[in-house]
């Protein structure tokens, strides 16, 4: 079945680097855009970035646009998600999704990971 | 884009119809989703394309609207049915955007 499984969350301090990933089974991942959303604590969802299927295209939100890099590794099946310069309003759980029947369709699989960004 | 949702929390009791509304301040077509967030739980995708139930998803889930106004409706509420739900719309190319959420409580 679809699975989908986000790691590399943790607690950071302000101004630091975190890589996520997103490993992906039971489906033909090369042949799908992958989506990053964002969940802070007690908040709503927010869309993080998407990259196309075979990783040629990549848009994020103006919130992360130039301190956030969405990649993937086709022959490894996972979705990645650099996290550059974080600052506290980026402490959320992360959730990776495949596009649905549309790039802007999302299905979520995973549980997410938390970041936590504090001093 | 962006999206407005009402209301931002509402009681109902089981059996009762229950409407959410999402306003775009632009015209977004039909690409307007709706998804399901219980709690400690990932979004499901309930809606997609403004009115199109997903694949097992119970039938007293609707949607309708095109353009900017749109409404999800619960026809005959279940106490399973507590949860948040998030309209999200994908015009065209991203940014991408949800709105701010339904928190749905029974009474």
């Amino acid at each position: 079945q679809v699975q989908m499984v986000e790691s590399g969350g943790g607690v950071v301090q302000p101004g630091t680097s975190l890589r996520l990933s997103c490993a992906a089974s039971g489906f033909s991942f090369s042949s799908y855009g992958m989506h990053w959303v964002r969940q802070a604590p007690g908040k709503g969802l927010e869309w993080v970035a998407v990259i196309w299927f075979d990783g040629n295209k990549a848009y994020y939100a103006d919130s992360v646009k130039g301190r956030f890099t969405i990649s993937r590794d086709n022959s490894n099946n996972t979705l990645y998600l650099q996290m550059n310069s974080l600052r506290a309003e980026d402490t959320a759980v992360f959730y990776c999704a495949r596009e649905g029947r549309s790039t802007g369709i999302f299905d979520f699989r995973g549980q997410g990971t938390l970041v936590t960004v504090s001093s | 884009i962006q999206l407005t949702q009402s209301p931002s929390s509402l009681s109902a009791s089981v059996g009762d119809r229950v409407t959410i509304t999402c306003q775009a301040n632009e015209d977004i077509r039909n690409y307007l989703n709706w998804y399901q967030q219980k709690p400690g739980k990932t979004p499901k995708l309930l809606i997609y394309d403004a009115s199109n139930l997903e694949t097992g998803v119970p039938s007293r889930f609707s949607g309708s609207g095109s353009g900017t106004d749109f409404t999800f409706t619960i026809s005959s509420l279940q106490p399973e049915d507590i949860a948040t739900y998030y309209c999200q719309q994908y015009d065209y190319l991203p940014p991408y955007t949800f709105g701010q959420g339904t928190k749905l409580e029974i009474k």
